[in-house]
């Protein structure tokens, strides 16, 4: 069956460090590969996509990479802040095409 | 544009009840899913529309839950009867055939007691 497993532990780390968040997929073969940011109470909102042929996509202070041999993808957080503190969500799509598929996301603190 | 629309953003229901839950997309979005996110088992797919078809429901738990699309711009998710295990947050999200990214809602957070 496809899964999509991101570490369900919380990941706390010191404001100005790099966050690094993981993401690995089975049974998909995915075109792209999404990461999200939720905070509480809301919806999901887009961050980044990177394609299958990117090895890497950046945007201000955000980084992913994308290894479709390992089946993963790295979310980095360069110079974190405390606003960055939320649940970060990969995605991708599933049999039917446009519809994604989430993971169950990874909740960063960045403390001062 | 408003966003992706949902309401209402709180229901709390008597086990047995009938739950109607509301979404109206981005205009211009022709491509509209509905997920629901529980602690447990994160954010799931239950149904997607295409230009108002829908196109893959195998992530409706059961028959209690239905879906419709009667236009573009509006789409209901119904629960009946609605029981505890329902409780959770109902996502409402639209894209459209050009782009990838999903914008959704604010969510309903169901609640069966």
């Amino acid at each position: 069956s496809q899964k999509i497993e991101q570490n369900s532990e919380a990941l706390n780390i010191q404001e100005g460090k790099t966050a690094t968040l993981t993401c690995n997929y089975t049974n998909y073969s995915p075109a792209y590969l999404q990461w999200y940011r939720q905070d509480p109470g809301r919806g999901p909102v887009f961050l980044l996509l990177i394609r299958e042929n990117e090895k890497e996509k950046r945007k201000e202070r955000l980084k992913v990479t994308f290894d479709t041999t390992l089946k993963q993808s790295l979310f980095h957080i360069t110079a974190s802040q405390p606003a960055d503190s939320a649940t970060y969500l990969c995605a991708l799509a599933g049999n039917s095409g446009y519809a994604l598929n989430f993971g169950k996301g990874t909740s960063l603190l960045v403390t001062p | 544009d408003a966003g992706v629309i949902q309401s209402p953003r709180h229901e709390v229901t008597e086990m047995g009840q009938e739950v109607t839950l509301r979404c109206k997309p981005i205009s211009g979005h022709n491509s509209l899913f509905w997920y629901r996110q529980t602690m447990m088992r994160g954010l799931e797919l239950l149904i997607y529309f295409n230009n108002n078809v829908p196109i893959d429901d195998s992530g409706m738990p059961e028959d209690r839950f239905s879906a419709k699309m009667p236009n573009a711009s509006f789409s209901t998710l119904k629960i009946q009867p609605s029981e505890p295990r329902d409780s959770a947050v109902y996502f409402c999200a639209s894209t459209t055939d050009s782009t990838t990214e999903a914008f959704f809602g604010q969510g309903t957070r169901l609640t069966v007691v």
